[in-house]
């Protein structure tokens, strides 16, 4: 069975400065996608980023970065100078992407709320 | 493209009543998800479809029921809702191997 768990539930930082969220999971199958979503207060799901399981490269985008270490089964998300408007919820989510995975179904952390004071 | 379309945005449910989430993708994803979000929590799936006429039970499906009969349309029915089913229901679609699942913007549902 998938697992997912993000151990901060909040974290609070003062504008400007780097947030890092920690997610690590669990899956027995060799081939899966590992995600981040961002649900602001308004609601919605917002995707962030997907990382095959073969691809352990770090990625950057703008100020966001993502540290995927398998043999630690972490998948780490970095806010760099954070601002106010990265103030939500943040999702890590897993799915096995295997010829057995039916449905591909996404597993979710329960989620690290990020609040950015001003 | 719509992406991922779901009716009604809110909804109050008195004990016992029933109603039928609607999720409409056009983007012609062979699989389809509801998912419930209970307040401060992560997502739990509830039911999936891989394609019309096929559906399966997810982590919470109990008190829940779906069908797929178009590729399309993937409706969530609660028949006789209860307290423990007010949540946030998100409803997505993902194409047969693709690594990407888009999400609906989601029903918030009261049961009161």
């Amino acid at each position: 069975a998938q697992k997912v768990t993000q151990a901060q539930t909040e974290i609070s930082v003062v504008e400007k400065e780097d947030v890092t969220l920690d997610c690590v999971y669990e899956t027995r199958d060799t081939t899966y996608y590992l995600f981040w979503y961002k649900q602001p207060p308004s609601g919605e799901l917002v995707f962030l980023i997907r990382r095959n399981s073969f691809d352990e490269q770090n990625e950057i985008s703008g100020r966001y970065s993502w540290n995927f270490q398998k043999s630690t089964s972490s998948f780490n998300f970095t806010i760099t100078a954070s601002q106010v408007v990265d103030s939500a919820v943040y999702f890590c989510a897993l799915s096995e992407a295997g010829i057995k995975a039916a449905g591909n179904k996404l597993t979710f952390g329960g989620g690290t709320r990020v609040l950015v004071k001003p | 493209n719509a992406g991922v379309t779901q009716t009604p945005k809110f909804r109050i449910l008195k004990i016992g009543q029933s109603m039928t989430l609607q999720c409409t993708q056009d983007m012609n994803h062979n699989y389809m998800y509801w998912y419930r979000q209970d307040p401060g929590m992560g997502l739990k799936l509830i039911y999936y479809s891989v394609g019309a006429g096929i559906t399966d039970k997810g982590e919470v499906p109990n008190g829940y029921n779906v069908s797929r009969s178009t590729t399309e349309d993937f409706p969530l029915r609660l028949e006789l809702a209860a307290p423990s089913q007010t949540s946030v229901y998100f409803c997505a679609s993902r194409a047969e191997g693709q690594g990407r699942t888009y999400f609906g913007p989601g029903t918030r549902l009261t049961v009161t």
